[in-house]
């Protein structure tokens, strides 16, 4: 059975940093592309950030670029994301998720699932 | 950016009923095209992919169309357990967008 759990979640200060983690188990992790996708508080989903099968490809929403960075450890099937410079509309339960599909000809056609169960990040002073 | 667009924003229906959500895309996004279900406290769940592709293990009243740059969520006999926020997402290219969603109830 495929199961995503994140942590790292809390209550961080407006310009201050956290890191997520996501433990994936039950499936091949080194061999799916990953993605966080974001909801904060009563809102819809939004895409954050997603990164290749084997790390060396990433893309982010404009709304987290340069202050967002996703990585993974395929030796220990875990997913992270850096928050850096964050502000009270970073405020949100974040969601890791298998990205499936594929990609060809330079675009990448995604979606996704399973996802874990969210850890909620509160940035507020 | 490629915008999503649902309507309705909510629904109220009977048990039993014919049930359909629909999703607009701002262009043409081929069938790359997958919808949600997310139940009050839990993470959303995959149901349909490519357009019309049912998920392992999603009832088959569930099923998914479109018709040019608009698609279609459909439940052909509501259930109460169907109660739910429903999303569809673009996945044809970065950044993939998701429609605002559908609330539904039962009446």
């Amino acid at each position: 059975e495929v199961q995503l759990l994140e942590s790292g979640g809390g209550l961080v200060q407006p310009g201050g940093s956290l890191t997520l983690s996501c433990a994936a188990s039950g499936f091949s992790f080194s061999t799916y592309a990953m993605s966080w996708v974001r909801q904060a508080p009563g809102k819809g989903l939004e895409w954050v950030s997603i990164v290749s099968a084997n790390g060396a490809a990433t893309s982010y929403a404009d709304s987290v670029k340069g202050r967002f960075t996703v990585s993974r450890d395929n030796s220990n099937n875990m997913l992270y994301l850096q928050l850096n410079s964050l502000r009270d509309e970073d405020t949100a339960i974040y969601y890791c998720a298998n990205a499936l599909g594929s990609c060809s000809g330079g675009s990448c056609h995604r979606w996704f699932g399973p996802w874990g169960q969210g850890t909620l990040v509160t940035v507020s002073s | 950016d490629i915008q999503m667009t649902q309507s309705p924003s909510s629904l109220s229906a009977s048990v039993g009923d014919r049930v359909t959500i629909t999703c607009r895309a701002s262009q043409s996004i081929s069938n790359y095209l997958t919808w949600y279900q997310q139940k009050p406290g839990k993470a959303p769940k995959l149901l349909i992919s490519a357009a019309s592709n049912l998920q392992s293990g999603v009832p088959s009243r569930f099923s998914g169309s479109a018709s040019g740059t608009d698609f279609f969520l459909t439940i052909t006999s509501l259930q109460p357990e169907d109660v739910a926020t429903y999303y569809c997402q673009q996945s044809h290219s970065t950044p993939y967008t998701f429609g605002q969603g559908t609330k539904l109830e039962i009446k």
